[in-house]
């Protein structure tokens, strides 16, 4: 099936920094999603990308989708205590979705 | 999202009991999904279904199997629970011709002695 590789595994940061996370296929992806799972919660889809270079921003996230969409990254500006969880990026492809491992994000105030 | 219910939210059992995991969803989505959540691995798809009369496998359907009683309900059963079986587990709801979105349940955590 669709694989999906996403880094790192975990990230620290300090309140105030920046933080990235990637998700890489070594195949053409149809589309990209992203997703938040805040701790003890359940996932929460954030966005979907579509297109090829596609940027899209809600306040201070930014999602890229690669010129080849065969990668996308979820950037966090001025990391924040409420933006701690982990974030998924995941595919929907015939009829099914598949997830990345994630990346858990840890925010020291 | 409180549309989407799962029961129980937490259950311990023994090695080789047979577990019922319920899912039931109040947003008129066609589509439902189970997925095991394990630390490092992600979300992986065990079944899904389109309509009442639609089952699929997922990725790891082995040990599993489902019943869509309704387009509201979508039931998980592990028929002789094994301890690597210990996972939490999300029902997810999904509308087709949508914008592709999930929406999960709260999760159930089973424990498997």
């Amino acid at each position: 099936g669709q694989q999906v590789m996403q880094i790192p595994q975990y990230q620290h940061v300090q309140e105030g920094e920046d933080f990235t996370t990637y998700c890489n296929s070594s195949t053409t992806l149809s589309n990209i999603q992203w997703y938040k799972q805040r701790p003890g919660g359940h996932p929460v889809f954030l966005i979907q990308l579509v297109k090829s270079g596609e940027v899209k921003k809600q306040k201070r996230l930014t999602f890229q989708f690669g010129e080849a969409k065969k990668n996308s990254s979820l950037h966090i500006t001025a990391t924040q205590t409420t933006d701690v969880g982990t974030y998924f990026c995941a595919v929907h492809n015939f009829n099914k979705f598949y997830f990345g491992s994630g990346t858990k994000l840890n925010v020291k105030p | 999202d409180a549309d989407v219910t799962q029961t129980p939210r937490n259950r311990i059992t023994k090695t080789g009991k047979r577990i019922m995991l319920e899912c039931s969803q109040t947003k008129g989505h066609d589509r439902m999904y189970w997925y095991r959540q394990d630390p490092g691995l992600g979300l992986r798809l065990i079944y899904y279904s389109f309509d009442v009369k639609d089952i699929n496998k997922g990725e790891i359907s082995d040990g599993y199997s489902v019943s869509r009683q309704a387009q509201a309900k979508f039931s998980l059963s592990l028929e002789s629970a094994i301890p690597n079986q210990t996972a939490l587990y999300f029902c997810a709801t999904c509308r087709t011709g949508g914008t592709d979105t999930q929406y999960f349940g709260p999760g159930t955590r089973l424990t498997v002695l």
